[in-house]
């Protein structure tokens, strides 16, 4: 299985920080990476498929990077809905698998 | 609209049995693979199972195989999830999920699923 790492674990920042969330693969995902947001009590929202696409309603201050084994999502502007607890997930094959999440809290 | 709704949830007795739904709407189900992905709680994600638009192929996670299986009705528009031998890790928030390009597109609100005696 293709373990996925995520880190930090959970920062605090504050509204218009700038933000970024590493993720490693335990193997080459080529692209397949995806990042998703979560809110307390609410589904996973998908963010950025295959490592830099940005979902159709995502704003365009999140951003996602990387190849092979190393990604990066960037929120270049933190806003108050951004609080929350974001996910990295491969898609290269299965069991897909998810990291353990970054939580995003308020400084 | 795009939607999922589940249901099914609820307290199962450990080495018990329970049937999950996924309800869509909002576009053609038939078309599209389809997944359930679940969350311990205050734990992180973990992707169960998956099956295509036809049925024709079918994973699940080691951790299920064998006690949980996948199954969908096109002409019904939704996705199941029967599950039996049921442990106490098997605790969690149930999602139903739309893969697209290789990710989890769309999801449900959730079903909550308790093992306890």
């Amino acid at each position: 299985d293709i373990q996925m790492t995520q880190s930090p674990s959970s920062l605090s920042a504050s509204v218009g920080d700038r933000v970024t969330i590493t993720c490693r693969a335990s193997q080459s995902i080529s692209s397949y990476l995806n990042w998703y947001q979560q809110k307390p009590g609410k589904a996973p929202k998908l963010l950025i498929y295959a490592a830099s696409s940005l979902q159709s309603g995502v704003p365009s201050r999140f951003s996602g990077s990387g190849s092979g084994t190393d990604f990066t999502l960037t929120i270049s502007s933190l806003q108050p809905g951004d609080f929350a607890t974001y996910y990295c997930q491969q898609g290269y094959s299965t069991p897909w698998t998810f990291g353990q999440g970054t939580k995003v809290e308020i400084k | 609209e795009v939607q999922l709704v589940e249901s099914g949830g609820g307290l199962v007795q450990p080495g018990g049995s329970l049937r999950l739904s996924c309800a869509a709407s909002g576009f053609t189900f038939s078309s599209y693979s389809m997944n359930w992905v679940r969350q311990a709680p205050g734990k992180g994600l973990e992707w169960v199972s998956y099956i295509s638009s036809s049925s024709g192929t079918i994973y699940s996670a080691d951790s299920v195989k064998g006690r949980f299986t996948i199954s969908r009705d096109n002409a019904k528009n939704s996705l199941y999830l029967q599950m039996s031998s049921l442990r106490d890790d098997d605790t969690a928030v149930y999602y139903c999920a739309i893969l697209t390009v290789n990710a989890f597109d769309i999801w449900g609100q959730g079903t909550m699923v308790t093992v306890s005696s």
